[in-house]
């Protein structure tokens, strides 16, 4: 399947900071979509991505996905000790492939407060 | 709604055992998948079953198999196991005819293999 390179493998800041991880692919991909991973826990959905250039949302938090539909980026506006936890980023090939996810190697997030 | 559960959710086994574990998704949803998330190899796609019907497959030897019943359980079947079994194994379940096709995921069943 197609794979998505994801940096950088871990990032320490101070709470407030700003934080961003990135996922590049060398083909272009029909979906991005970002889950979190708290310690201990399991991934949890946080966004989907599907239109070229599209820009998303949440709160602290603003999704990216690329003009080519090769990258994507999560960046996480002044930092806080709950953002803590690995971010992955993940797509599917669509159609009867979409219950199958390809993941990002994933950047693990340390906020000190 | 009850999120998806996970049975075991931590499992002791020895070398060349066998292991079955067990998903309940989300009601009403039929897709349900399974990773392996290990620290080197991070998450990795098993399979996929929908309708009772393995629909997608990733790349691990045949020693690891699953099925789906008519109520969309799912369990998963590891046979002679190996140290590099040992893993937290992941279920996720998602609704078929959705625009955003999230995964959601359960707590996960932690193998380790001794």
């Amino acid at each position: 399947g197609q794979q998505v390179m994801q940096i950088p493998q871990y990032q320490h800041v101070q709470e407030g900071e700003d934080f961003t991880t990135y996922c590049n692919s060398s083909t272009t991909l029909s979906n991005i979509q970002w889950y979190k991973q708290r310690p201990g826990g399991h991934p949890v959905f946080l966004i989907q991505l599907v239109k070229s250039g599209e820009v998303k949302k949440q709160k602290r938090l603003t999704f990216q996905f690329g003009e080519a539909k090769k990258n994507s980026s999560l960046h996480i506006t002044a930092t806080q000790t709950t953002d803590v936890g690995t971010y992955f980023c993940a797509h599917n090939a669509g159609g009867t492939s979409y219950g199958k996810l390809t993941f990002g190697q994933g950047t693990i997030l340390t906020v000190h407060p | 709604k009850a999120g998806v559960t996970q049975t075991p959710r931590y499992l002791i086994k020895t070398r060349g055992q066998q292991v079955t574990l067990s998903c309940s998704p989300i009601s009403g949803h039929r897709s349900v998948s399974w990773y392996q998330q290990t620290p080197g190899q991070g998450l990795q796609f098993l399979f996929e079953y929908f309708s009772e019907t393995q629909r997608n497959k990733g790349n691990f030897p045949g020693r690891f198999s699953g099925r789906q019943f008519s109520n969309s359980r799912s369990e998963m079947n590891v046979s002679t196991l190996e140290l590099g079994d040992s893993a937290l194994y992941l279920c996720a379940s998602s609704l078929v005819y959705r625009v955003s096709n999230e995964q959601f995921f359960g707590p996960g069943t932690r193998l380790t293999v001794l």
